[in-house]
Formats: structure tokens, sequence, C-alpha cells
């Protein structure tokens, strides 16, 4: 089967710790996104990736990281400085000149 | 910052109507999208209607785009229990379609 993959599906963190949401896709998309998505909400854009070992912060970066180092995967790092990263986090793939993005499950994020 | 919006935030209607979603942006687009989302899952493209298209169908959709007025509507006819959702539209922006932005989406449920 072709597609996005997300995991964990429920993450919960302590407060201070970092934590990694995985994502890859089989799709041999070109482009990688992640999104916020707090209840009530629309997505918001923390970062993308256009190429491998390349990426672009979004509108809320603060308090997260990325790396592309292979086409198939964006891992999200939550770190510590994100003060309140409790929230549905989103990955989304597309293929270059094209329009529409393809999303994967969600990570829903908890910190305790 | 968020582009699109989506009027109304909530709708709610028996089974077999049809089911009407607006979205107003505030800057020129090259198309503008509209997702869909189940609970707790992630989005599923719907339909895609560029700026130079003034209507659109797919199947039990009907989308409309007036570019003067900034917004564009999305018709669900026929409503059915399974449509029961959150839909959101997703404009680009002039300069590339890497980037999507999104609204806050409209909570539709049908009741059977």
């Amino acid at each position: 089967d072709g597609g996005i993959t997300q995991s964990p599906k429920y993450l919960f963190r302590k407060e201070g710790q970092n934590v990694t949401l995985s994502c890859e896709q089989n799709l041999n998309h070109d482009a990688m996104y992640w999104y916020r998505q707090d209840p009530g909400q629309g997505l918001r854009l923390i970062y993308y990736s256009q190429i491998v070992n390349d990426f672009q912060k979004g509108d809320i970066a603060e308090g997260y990281s990325v790396s592309r180092e292979k086409k198939e995967s964006f891992p999200l790092t939550v770190t510590s400085a994100q003060k309140n990263p409790t929230a549905f986090y989103l990955c989304a793939s597309k293929l270059d000149n094209t329009d529409t993005q393809y999303f994967g499950p969600g990570t829903r994020l908890t910190v305790l | 910052s968020q582009q699109g919006e989506e009027d109304p935030q909530a709708l709610s209607i028996q089974e077999g109507e049809n089911a009407t979603m607006n979205c107003s942006y505030k800057t020129s687009i090259n198309n503008l999208q509209w997702y869909r989302q189940n609970s707790g899952r992630g989005l599923v493209h719907l339909i895609l209607i560029r700026s130079n298209e003034r209507e659109k169908h797919s199947g039990r959709l009907r989308v409309t785009l007036d570019t003067s007025k900034k917004s564009s509507s999305l018709l669900i006819t026929a409503s059915r229990a399974a449509d029961t959702a959150s839909y959101f539209c997703a404009t680009d922006g002039l300069a590339g379609s890497y980037q999507l932005t999104f609204g806050k989406g409209t909570k539709l449920s049908v009741i059977p």
C-alpha cells in the first residue's frame, strides 16, 4: 500500500522532554510538511521541505526542529522550548509541480 | 497567518438536504482547494479549483470561485450521514504552491 504513515498515534510527554514524531511516505513525493492543529482551529504550518537536506520554517517553527536526510522521511522533534506542545500533529507530502497535499493520519501529543 | 476563513463554523442538516459552506481569503491565489477531515483523522483532498475557473463539479460536490470577491463555496448535494466531518479550504499564494494556508474549517453534522 502506498501512503503516508505517522507514528505513534498517541504520544505522552513529560514537561521538559524532547519527543520525536515520525513521518514516512512511499509515494516518492518531493515535498513534505508538518502542521499543528489545535481544537476548533485550522492547520498551521510548522516546517516544510522541498528536497532532501533542505527545509524551511513555517509560521510557527519556534520550539520545533526537523531533518530531511532521506526523501521518504521527515521527522519532527518537539523540544522543551515549545511552551504549549499539546496538539494534533499532521504530516503531509506532495509531488513537485502539483498542488494537492496528501496527509498522514496524525499524531496526538499530550504533555503531562 | 490564516488566509482562508470558512463560514459557518458549524452546520447541522438532515440527511438528503444540501450543505453549503463558504470560504473567504485575503490575497490573490493560483488555486483554492477543499479538504475534508473526519474526527481525529488526517485530511483528505476533495477538489481543486484554479483562479481562472468559476465552477467545478465532482460527484455530489460543486465548488464555485469568485476571485473578485475573494470567496469560494462548497456545495454538497443530497447529503449523507457519512458526510459528517470538518471541511477546510486551503489557498496557495501567487509566489508558488509549496505552501498552503488553511482556514479554521466548517464542522458539518448530517443527521440520519
